[in-house]
């Protein structure tokens, strides 16, 4: 199957600081990246859908000016959480549809913990 | 909106039994269904996917969709430890441009 690389795999950053995560897409062109969240013991909540070369669509309640998204190249998307805050401790998890198919490889995942 | 449905369990099962996880969708036109395992703490993986109704087999997996009654099932023959882990049921959404999950079923296996 194909391969999707996040990093880091896990972060701990001060309040207030901004995280970038990245996400690529090894062996496959991804016009399509997903982003999500998931809080312990919960499901995956989709945050945003990231687009090569055009701005993300974001789900509703998530702030697109909180959690910027860059889609520039077709193996690359990064995720920057600005400003963390406690709450935004989570484990965030990015995913790549080849190009013409549903289904969806995902990324080891990038654990926050923001002290 | 589209919904996939699951019962989050846990379901419990024996070591060497077949673990059955049943997930409903609420879209009768949904095409394509996708079974995910998640273990504790890890991102998802693909374990199977199926297109057409009937069943569809990998190993000790066997994908079964039943388009009339908007189900779609994984069965686990038999099953091992090392099975334990969230098992995630997802479909299209109506532009077909992102997968909805439902909310996943716990499998427990005891040896």
């Amino acid at each position: 199957g194909a391969v999707v690389s996040q990093h880091p795999s896990w972060v701990i950053c001060k309040s207030g600081t901004s995280v970038k995560i990245e996400c690529r897409s090894l062996d496959f062109q991804a016009t399509t990246m997903f982003w999500y969240r998931q809080f312990p013991k919960q499901s995956l909540m989709l945050m945003a859908t990231s687009n090569e070369g055009s701005k993300a669509t974001y789900e509703q309640g998530v702030e697109k000016d909180k959690f910027l998204i860059n889609h520039a190249s077709l193996t690359l998307s990064t995720l920057t959480v600005t400003s963390a805050h406690p709450e935004d401790s989570s484990f965030y998890i990015c995913s790549a549809n080849s190009a013409g198919g549903n289904i969806q490889y995902f990324g080891a995942g990038t654990r926050l913990s923001v002290l | 909106q589209k919904e996939v449905e699951q019962n989050s369990g846990p379901l419990s099962v024996p070591e060497g039994a077949i673990a059955s996880l049943n997930c409903t969708y609420s879209d009768r036109g949904s095409q394509s269904f996708f079974w995910y395992r998640q273990y504790s703490g890890k991102s998802p993986e693909l374990i199977m996917f199926i297109y057409s109704n009937g069943d569809k087999e990998d190993g000790r997996f066997t994908a079964q969709l039943n388009k009339a009654s908007q189900y779609v099932s994984l069965l686990i023959r038999d099953s091992q430890p090392s099975d334990s882990a969230t098992y995630l049921c997802a479909a299209p959404n109506q532009a077909g441009t992102a997968l909805i999950f439902g909310k996943g079923t716990t499998l427990s296996v005891s040896s």
